[in-house]
């Protein structure tokens, strides 16, 4: 079974551009969740979607938005880039929404703001 | 808001020997889950072990087990017969709730000495 897959897996873009990352689940898995990852504030929690609906959003600015497509694959999108913005995009999936559920990591999109 | 703690940024274990990382967490939910992933240098995180709250038995995967203090608010994982290929960064999460959001501790840095 193939696993969690984000494209793409490097990216340089400026200030004030946006950008767009995709995350594709395991095969059944229908939620998907988004980490950001810095030496500073280590790994934060973005949003969780299952079903095509966030269930959950961590503390980030309106700037980050994600949806879900029926096909259970993901989108984040930042707008106006900062470069604070810097950072590796993590996405994980499992098979539900819930406590104790197993997720499964992607091998994560380093992305780079100039 | 639930917080997780890891109080060792670097720890250091020679080949075969043994090596406990230590985790604490805060939290007032009497409902949780408690992890261990590694991230390897690659980057890809990888689930090492998962222990229920409310589990009183601690729990076991080969060569990694913990020890969950559930009073004391602890979850340490011990490494037995400590290998070159599980040098990585170790998190300590935390989950509870309805949501997968998981709240992460901020690492330990594992290195393998032969």
């Amino acid at each position: 079974k193939a696993g969690v897959t984000q494209t793409p897996r490097y990216l340089i873009k400026t200030r004030g551009q946006q950008v767009t990352l995709s995350c594709s689940p395991i095969s059944g898995h229908r939620s998907v969740s988004w980490y950001q990852q810095t030496p500073g504030q280590g790994l934060q929690f973005l949003f969780e979607y299952f079903s095509e609906t966030q269930r959950n959003k961590g503390n980030f600015p309106g700037r980050f938005s994600g949806r879900q497509f029926s096909n259970s694959r993901s989108e984040m999108n930042v707008s106006t880039l900062e470069l604070g913005d810097s950072a590796l995009y993590l996405c994980a999936s499992s098979l539900t929404s819930g406590v104790g559920n197993e997720q499964f990591f992607g091998p994560g999109t380093r992305l780079t703001v100039l | 808001a639930q917080t997780v703690t890891q109080s060792q940024p670097e720890m250091s274990v020679q080949e075969a020997e043994t090596v406990t990382l230590s985790c604490t967490y805060d939290t007032s939910e009497s409902d949780y889950y408690l992890f261990w992933y590694k991230q390897p240098p690659s980057r890809q995180m990888i689930l090492v072990i998962r222990q229920e709250a409310y589990k009183q038995q601690n729990a076991t995967e080969n060569r990694f087990s913990v020890n969950f203090q559930k009073a004391a608010k602890s979850f340490s994982l011990k490494i037995s017969d400590s290998q070159l290929g599980d040098a990585a960064m170790y998190f300590c999460a935390y989950n509870t709730g309805t949501a997968s959001k998981l709240t992460f501790g901020t690492g330990t840095r594992l290195q393998v000495t032969l």
